[in-house]
């Protein structure tokens, strides 16, 4: 099973600070990575797949990159609507895998 | 836009069966490629894929669910449905239904990334 290693854990910034947020996989995905975001009592809700697209209606200061093993979630200028937990997803090997997930907080 | 929305018994008894189902609204769940699955999430593990069912009836599971695992679709109600046999206390969690699809992919079945979900329902196993 893929391991994703999400860092930091926690991630305390300002509104309009850019926050940049790092998942690591215990085996090359390729671009096989998809970002999630998480408010409390909430479901996830897909920001980003296949490492860099973003789904329907995410607002253009997400961005990810990345490939093989490393990849990286971009928010370019945090809103306060942005302070969540975030979550990776792997797709490029079954059984299909999640990071812990990074919360990002106000500072 | 579709909407998904799970309903079922909050609390289950050890050793009994738990029962979900998810229900589509605002689209149908033959209307293309997509692969329709149950995702918990759980303080201990976090974000669990467990399965999914194809529009074309063909399921795939979780190894270390699939013994007690069935996921099935009834597509004249626009639902379908999880079924946990023999729960224990780790089976307690938030359980999400959710759309998966897979676009180019190294795998089969092909690898999904998921959304939209549904708002979850948590699910006790206690007696």
């Amino acid at each position: 099973e893929i391991v994703l290693t999400q860092s930091p854990a926690t991630l305390s910034l300002s509104p309009g600070e850019r926050a940049t947020l790092s998942c690591r996989a215990s085996q090359s995905l390729g671009s096989y990575l998809a970002w999630y975001q998480q408010k409390p009592g909430q479901a996830p809700r897909l920001l980003i797949y296949d490492s860099s697209n973003r789904a329907t209606g995410i607002p253009a200061r997400f961005s990810g990159s990345g490939s093989g093993t490393d990849f990286t979630l971009t928010i370019s200028r945090l809103e306060p609507e942005d302070f969540a937990v975030y979550y990776c997803q792997q797709r490029g090997d079954w059984p299909l895998t999640f990071g812990g997930g990074t919360k990002v907080e106000i500072k | 836009q579709v909407q998904l929305q799970e309903s079922g018994p909050g609390l289950v008894k050890p050793s009994q069966t738990l029962s979900l189902t998810c229900t589509l609204s605002g689209d149908s769940i033959n209307s293309g490629d997509y692969y329709w699955s149950w995702i918990r999430q759980s303080p201990g593990k976090g974000l669990e894929w467990i399965g999914y069912i194809h529009y074309s009836g063909s399921t795939y599971y979780r190894p270390s669910l699939k013994s007690r695992l069935t996921i099935s679709q009834d597509t004249s109600k626009n639902q379908f449905s999880l079924t946990l046999n023999s729960v224990t206390a780790a089976d307690t969690a938030v359980y999400f239904c959710a759309r998966g699809q897979s676009g180019l992919s190294s795998t089969w079945p092909p690898g999904l990334w998921f959304g939209p979900w549904g708002q979850g329902t948590l699910v006790t196993v206690s007696s």
